[in-house]
């Protein structure tokens, strides 16, 4: 177990539907990061934020979004969902206040089938 | 894109060492490499990381050549559970230590 807890676990939607993904990071962690991936693509970062600020931006579509809050839990939104992002979303979390050079913990996933 | 580069797959037989290849001949001085793993569709796992010298820990050692282009991840003694795609990584050390660029990674089968 990571410490890293995300849901749903598993999510069915049509296309043009907008969904939002939750994560949790680890206790004292600051900084969240998303991640897809797709059979076709293989894992693919798409944004992070450190302690509520966007801290860098990967591959992510305007159509998505995130947000950090105040508890530091994420959410990632998808909007106007496409057959192709039928993907795994992978949060992953890092950096414990005062400390460099630790490794990021991933969460388990959200499946995301869009049909 | 990634700046390493791995063989697509490896076997090896249970309670054998593993040693899994990775190229980063354009590897900077201040970046580490790192590795990580993921099990079928699960979460990546943190392994291991170091920046030049020869690192260890309870799942494996990294063995970084001196000149810094390439690096070997070694499982001791591999069992059945480690069969799983395997990312050599390599990034700025520092903060941020979650923006990881993954390439395909080595597909290694652990085999009785």
């Amino acid at each position: 177990d990571s410490g890293v807890t995300q849901t749903p676990k598993h999510l069915i939607t049509a296309t043009g539907q907008r969904v939002t993904l939750r994560c949790s990071p680890r206790s004292g962690d600051l900084s969240v990061y998303w991640y897809q991936q797709s059979l076709d693509q293989g894992l693919q970062f798409l944004i992070q934020y450190y302690n509520g600020e966007e801290r860098a931006k990967g591959n992510i579509l305007e159509r998505f979004s995130a947000q950090q809050f105040p508890d530091l839990h994420s959410e990632l939104n998808l909007s106007s969902l496409e057959l192709g992002d039928s993907a795994l979303y992978f949060c992953a979390s890092s950096t414990p206040q005062g400390s460099l050079n630790t490794e990021a913990f991933f969460g388990q996933g959200t499946r995301l089938t869009v049909v | 894109d990634a700046k390493t580069t791995q063989p697509p797959s490896m076997d090896c037989a249970e309670g054998r060492a593993a040693n899994l290849p990775c190229n980063h001949s354009t590897i900077s001085g201040n970046e580490y490499v790192y590795w990580y793993r993921q099990i079928h569709s699960q979460g990546p796992q943190y392994i291991i990381h170091g920046l030049k010298n020869n690192e260890t820990n309870e799942m494996a050692s990294l063995i970084i050549t001196e000149d810094r282009k390439s690096s070997t991840l070694i499982l001791p003694h591999a069992t059945l559970r480690d069969t799983a795609v395997y990312y050599c990584i390599v990034r700025p050390g520092g903060g941020s230590q979650g923006n990881l660029i993954f390439g395909k990674g080595t597909k290694l089968s652990v085999k009785p």
